[in-house]
Formats: C-alpha cells, sequence, structure tokens
C-alpha cells in the first residue's frame, strides 16, 4: 500500500514557538486527516479536510488541503509542552474505505 | 464521543501460541479495522471490515486472520505467534464514506 512521505521526522523546538510540518502522496485523494498520538495511547483526531483549498482550525493548530490535492499542511502556534507527541497525517483516495498513513512527526517541546 | 475499547493494553505471549485481540466500538459504525504501529514504519494496516462477516485484507495480513460475527466486535488472530509480530496494535472504526477512523488505545504485544 502507500505509505505517505511527511516530514520532518522529528522536531525539537523550545516553547511558544511556531511548528510546521507537511505530507505528500503520489495519488490525489479526497480527505485529510491530522491526527495526534501521545506516549502510550491511540491516535487521536486533531482535523480532518475534505476539499482542495480548504484551510481548518482547531484550536492553536491550522491545517490545509493542498491545490493539488497530493498533500497536506499542519501548523502549531506558540507551542507549549503539552504539544510533545507524534503527528500522523492520513489521507484518502475517492471510494475507499481505507487510509494510508504517514510515518509521523515526533515533536519534542523544550520548555 | 466515539468509544473503541481495546480488551488488553499489554499483552505477553509464548511463541506458538494462539492469540486473540479484541475490539468493541460503542457508536453502530460498519467499518473496523486493525493496524500494527512499528517505530519508523508508521501504521501499517493489517484486515479491515466493512460489514459484519465482511473482510479485507490490508497490507500485511500475513500471520494474521480476522473475524467479525457481530457488528460492534471485530477480533484480530495470531495463529501461531512469531517474535516478529511483537508490536503495537491498534484497532480503529469509522461509518462509510470519508468520515475519520476513531482509534482505541493500542495493544502491546510482546512475543517471547
Amino acid at each position: 500500500g502507500q505509505q505517505l512521505n511527511q516530514s520532518p521526522q522529528s522536531m525539537f523546538i523550545q516553547e511558544g514557538e511556531d511548528v510546521s510540518m507537511n505530507c505528500t502522496s503520489s495519488s490525489i485523494f479526497n480527505t485529510w486527516l491530522w491526527y495526534k498520538q501521545d506516549p502510550g495511547e491511540g491516535p487521536v483526531l486533531l482535523i480532518a479536510l475534505y476539499k482542495a483549498g480548504e484551510l481548518t482550525s482547531n484550536g492553536r493548530l491550522t491545517a490545509q488541503f493542498g491545490i493539488t490535492r497530493k498533500d497536506s499542511f499542519l501548523n502549531i502556534s506558540a507551542s507549549i509542552p503539552s504539544d510533545v507527541g507524534i503527528y500522523f497525517c492520513a489521507g484518502r483516495e475517492t471510494g475507499a474505505n481505507n487510509l494510508f498513513f504517514g510515518t509521523g512527526t515526533r515533536l519534542t517541546v523544550i520548555p | 464521543d466515539v468509544k473503541v475499547t481495546q480488551s488488553s493494553r499489554y499483552l505477553v505471549k509464548r511463541t506458538g501460541e494462539k492469540v486473540f485481540l479484541e475490539c468493541v466500538q460503542d457508536m453502530d459504525h460498519e467499518n473496523m479495522f486493525w493496524y500494527r504501529q512499528d517505530p519508523g514504519l508508521g501504521l501499517r494496516l493489517i484486515y479491515f471490515s466493512y460489514d459484519v462477516k465482511m473482510k479485507e485484507k490490508g497490507d500485511i495480513p500475513e500471520g494474521y486472520s480476522v473475524s467479525r460475527e457481530k457488528k460492534e466486535r471485530f477480533s484480530l488472530i495470531l495463529e501461531s505467534a512469531s517474535t516478529n509480530q511483537t508490536s503495537m496494535y491498534l484497532c480503529a472504526s469509522s461509518v462509510v464514506g470519508g468520515s475519520p477512523q476513531h482509534f482505541g488505545d493500542g495493544t502491546r504485544l510482546s512475543i517471547l
């Protein structure tokens, strides 16, 4: 199955800094999702995107569905220690029930 | 809130044993999924089911089977556990169409 290219693989940032990560695919998607996974827990949905160009916010998080439908971006503003975790992108092709996942971005926030 | 419950958070089994991982969801979702998660490899789909008694192979079905006798329950079976099946296993569910999947907390399985 397809594996999405997610970058960066890891980030070490200072508390208060902004964070950007992105995901690209080789095929066109009709859905992009962003999840966060805390240590020892399952992934939790952060943001869902369903239209090319769509920009959606959830508190300090903002995600965008790329115009080409082959990429998506997640930004976190003014990071705090509880932002620590692994962030996954996921995408779905038209008509499919299953998702393709990125390999994750591990975020560390230094107080 | 959607609740996906996996029967065990941690499990230790021996090589050759038959292992059952259970997953229950309480939102009447049609679709259910089993993934394994390994460092650097992300989430890989083992099997999914879009209806009772229906199943589809994912990307890595070898060594696994599944059972869906009731809509709310999806079981993953390791017929004869091997050490390379030591991993974190995640169950998820969703309604049909383009809706997001909701995950359980995972089962960390060790095969000795």
